[in-house]
């Protein structure tokens, strides 16, 4: 399985630009990468997913360099309700395999 | 659509009891999956299934069971609870495989083993 390493935690002001990056060295070829969105006693949620470049949706956008060994996640001007816990994710395309892996993901505070 | 729900939504056990938690989904996915979260950690797999009558292990598989009769449904069961089993299980579908796909996940069900 395709590990990833993202910070534990951030901080940030109302009204910024907060990126989250995540790297994930040994991410296979046909690995898709995938950022969900956890709040407080709720199941994690779906935000962004893209394979190279640039994703862009109304949530947030995601950069994914050349190599493919790291990918970030751009929320644009966050508030308060953005503060959750994001995590990255690699998919594992071995034979057979349907399996995520779920890191303990990046805890985002946003500060009024 | 209802999307993926989960019974109960709190349970508590003693050790050595068994009981089943409940998953179901109306978006005629093939795929779903059972986690379990512990506090501060990421979600495990516990199993999944590819469709009606497939299931395989996950990361974390012992001390449960799952079957998979039908698409919609996915129970998991657990038959000698645990201390080690508290945690809020979360179960999700997919249309396809999950590489390729999100992931729907249901509210969770929060257990404490005493």
């Amino acid at each position: 399985l395709a590990k990833t390493t993202q910070p534990i935690s951030m901080d940030s002001y109302e009204g910024q630009e907060v990126n989250i990056t995540c790297s994930h060295n040994n991410i296979a070829t046909n690995d898709y990468i995938t950022w969900y969105q956890q709040f407080p006693s709720q199941g994690p949620r779906f935000i962004i997913q893209g394979y190279k470049t640039k994703v862009t949706n109304e949530v947030a956008s995601l950069f994914i360099p050349a190599d493919r060994k790291s990918s970030t996640l751009s929320l644009p001007r966050v508030s308060l309700s953005d503060t959750a816990v994001y995590y990255c994710l690699v998919g594992d395309s071995g034979a057979g395999s349907y399996q995520l892996t779920f890191g303990k993901g990046t805890k985002l505070s946003v500060i009024p | 659509n209802a999307g993926v729900t989960q019974t109960p939504k709190f349970r508590i056990l003693k050790i050595g009891q068994s009981m089943t938690l409940q998953c179901a989904q109306d978006m005629n996915h093939n795929y779903m999956y059972w986690y379990r979260q512990d506090p501060g950690m990421g979600l495990k797999l516990i199993y999944y299934s590819v469709g009606a009558g497939i299931t395989d292990k996950g990361e974390v598989p012992n001390g449960y069971n799952v079957s998979r009769s039908t698409t919609e449904d996915f129970p998991l069961r657990l038959e000698l609870a645990a201390p080690s089993q508290t945690s809020v299980y979360f179960c999700a579908s997919t249309a396809i495989p999950v590489e390729e796909e999100t992931q729907y996940f249901g509210p969770g069900t929060r257990l404490l083993v005493l």
